[in-house]
């Protein structure tokens, strides 16, 4: 069965650096998104995107966080400068049509740890 | 906030046994859905239940939807030991665009 993959599986990057996480959706899917779940807390939303634009985010991706699709299987999620409270795992999904009326497919996660 | 909200937070039963999870959520829906996260790894798709349909099964679990009453539930029959995981009910926004989770329910199933 198709998966999305998410690389790497940990992250350790000093406060203040830039990092980039990688996932590779489901290989016919159109619609990306990224979640963020800090420990022991609930999953949150917080990007999605669809036909090479962000349709939706959430509060907490502020101007330090960015999304790009830089090939056709890739889906990047940047944090540029980041701080210790970006420490969490963060979930990348995809689905092959919007969320009213199909499930979405996530990865195994990426830990971000900032030192 | 329209977040799920899952009840109760943490369930331990025996195997064999059926486990019950509770939903509530707060606003008009288009669909609620259900994931299972085991520990350290992904969310898992379960069930999506349609707000038109009032129950939905698929092998051993049992999805109810109670829209006058905002709340849904997932029945685990005859659970195992590899039941034991983190289940996550989620609505959609109104946009379309994006899940969201209410804060889980912790299943242990100890055999």
């Amino acid at each position: 069965e198709p998966e999305v993959t998410q690389t790497p599986s940990h992250q350790v990057t000093q406060m203040g650096q830039e990092v980039i996480l990688r996932c590779v959706p489901i290989s016919n899917h159109l619609y990306f998104y990224w979640y963020r779940q800090i420990l022991g807390q609930k999953v949150e939303f917080l990007v999605s995107f669809y036909n090479n634009e962000i349709s939706e985010k959430s509060e907490i991706f502020d101007d330090q966080f960015s999304v790009e699709r830089p090939d056709g299987s890739n889906f990047t999620l940047k944090i540029r400068s980041t701080k210790l409270e970006d420490s969490a795992m963060y979930f990348c999904a995809s689905s092959g049509q919007g969320t009213n009326n199909q499930p979405q497919h996530f990865g195994d996660g990426t830990r971000l740890s900032i030192l | 906030s329209q977040q799920g909200e899952e009840d109760p937070q943490a369930l331990s039963i025996q195997e064999g046994e059926n486990a019950t999870m509770n939903c509530s959520y707060k606003t008009s829906i288009n669909n609620l859905q259900w994931y299972r996260q085991n520990s350290g790894r992904g969310l898992v798709h379960l069930i999506l239940i349609r707000s038109n349909e009032r129950e939905k099964h698929s092998g051993r679990l049992r999805v109810t939807l109670d829209t006058s009453k905002k709340s849904s539930s997932l029945l685990i029959t005859a659970s195992r030991a590899a039941d034991t995981a983190s289940y996550f009910c989620a609505t959609v926004n109104q946009a379309g665009t994006a899940l969201i989770f209410g804060k889980g329910t912790t299943l242990s199933v100890s055999s």
